[in-house]
C-alpha cells in the first residue's frame, strides 16, 4: 500500500543532543513538508521540499535542519539548539495538486528529558 | 497576511447536531481552502476541499461554506455522530505558486451519543 512513514513513533532525547526523525513516501510524490504540532497550537510549518536537493524554510525552521537527496526521503534533524524541541512532529507529501491535498504520516512523538 | 484563524477552540455537540467551524483569512491570494480531520495519536487526513470560484461544496455529510468578499469558510457536519469526535484543522495556501499549506490553530469537537 502507498503511503508515508515515519519511524520512530516515540523518541526520547537528552537535552544537548541532536536527533534525526525519518519520513519516507511510496507515493511518487515530489512534495514533502515538516510540520509541528503542540497543543492549541495547531500545525507550524518547519520545513518544505519541491523537488530533491531543494527545500524551503518554513516559519519555524530555527533549530532544525533537513535533506532531500531521495525523492521518497525527507529526514528532520532536531539540534541542540532548539530551544523547545519536545512536540508532535508530522511529515507530509503532494502531488503538488491541491485538491488531491497532503497525505500525512502518523508522527513522531518527541519528548526531551 | 498569512494567517488562518480558526474557531471555535473547541466544542460540544449532541448527535444529530450541526457543529459550525469557522475560518478567516487575511491572504486575498489564497486559492485553496481545505479542512482535515485528526483523531488522537493519528495524522490529519483530507476531508474536504474548496477553491474561491464556488461558495459551496458538498460530501457526504460535509459542507463548506465560503464567502470570498468576507475572507471566510465555514465548515458544517450534518448529523453529527460520536464517530465525528475529533480535531478539525482547515487550511489555506496559494496553490499556484505552489506554497505550502498555513493551518489554522484547530478545534477539538466531541460529539455526546
Amino acid at each position: 500500500d502507498g503511503g508515508i512513514t515515519q519511524s520512530p513513533k516515540y523518541l526520547f532525547r537528552k537535552e544537548g543532543q541532536n536527533v534525526t526523525l525519518s519520513c519516507e513516501q511510496n507515493l511518487n510524490h515530489d512534495a514533502m513538508y515538516w510540520y509541528r504540532q503542540d497543543p492549541g497550537q495547531g500545525l507550524r510549518l518547519i520545513y518544505y521540499s519541491q523537488i530533491v536537493n531543494d527545500f524551503q524554510k518554513g516559519d519555524i525552521a530555527e533549530g532544525y535542519s533537513v535533506s532531500r537527496e531521495k525523492k521518497e526521503s525527507f529526514p528532520l534533524t532536531v539540534t541542540s539548539a532548539q530551544k523547545n524541541p519536545t512536540a508532535f512532529y508530522l511529515c507530509a507529501s503532494s502531488s503538488g495538486i491541491g485538491l488531491y491535498g497532503y497525505t500525512f504520516g502518523s508522527g513522531t512523538r518527541l519528548t526531551v528529558v | 497576511q498569512q494567517q488562518v484563524k480558526q474557531s471555535p477552540q473547541s466544542l460540544i455537540v449532541q448527535k444529530g447536531g450541526i457543529p459550525i467551524i469557522n475560518c478567516a483569512y487575511e491572504n486575498t491570494a489564497f486559492d485553496y481552502f481545505p479542512w482535515y480531520q485528526q483523531f488522537p495519536g493519528k495524522g490529519p487526513a483530507l476531508l474536504i476541499a474548496i477553491r474561491p470560484d464556488v461558495s459551496e461544496k458538498k460530501e457526504g455529510r460535509f459542507t463548506i461554506s465560503f464567502n470570498k468578499s468576507a475572507k471566510q469558510f465555514s465548515l458544517h457536519i450534518m448529523d453529527s455522530q460520536p464517530g465525528d469526535s475529533a480535531t478539525y484543522f482547515c487550511a489555506a495556501s496559494i496553490d499556484q505558486a505552489g506554497t505550502a499549506l498555513i493551518f489554522g490553530k484547530g478545534t477539538t469537537l466531541s460529539v455526546s451519543s
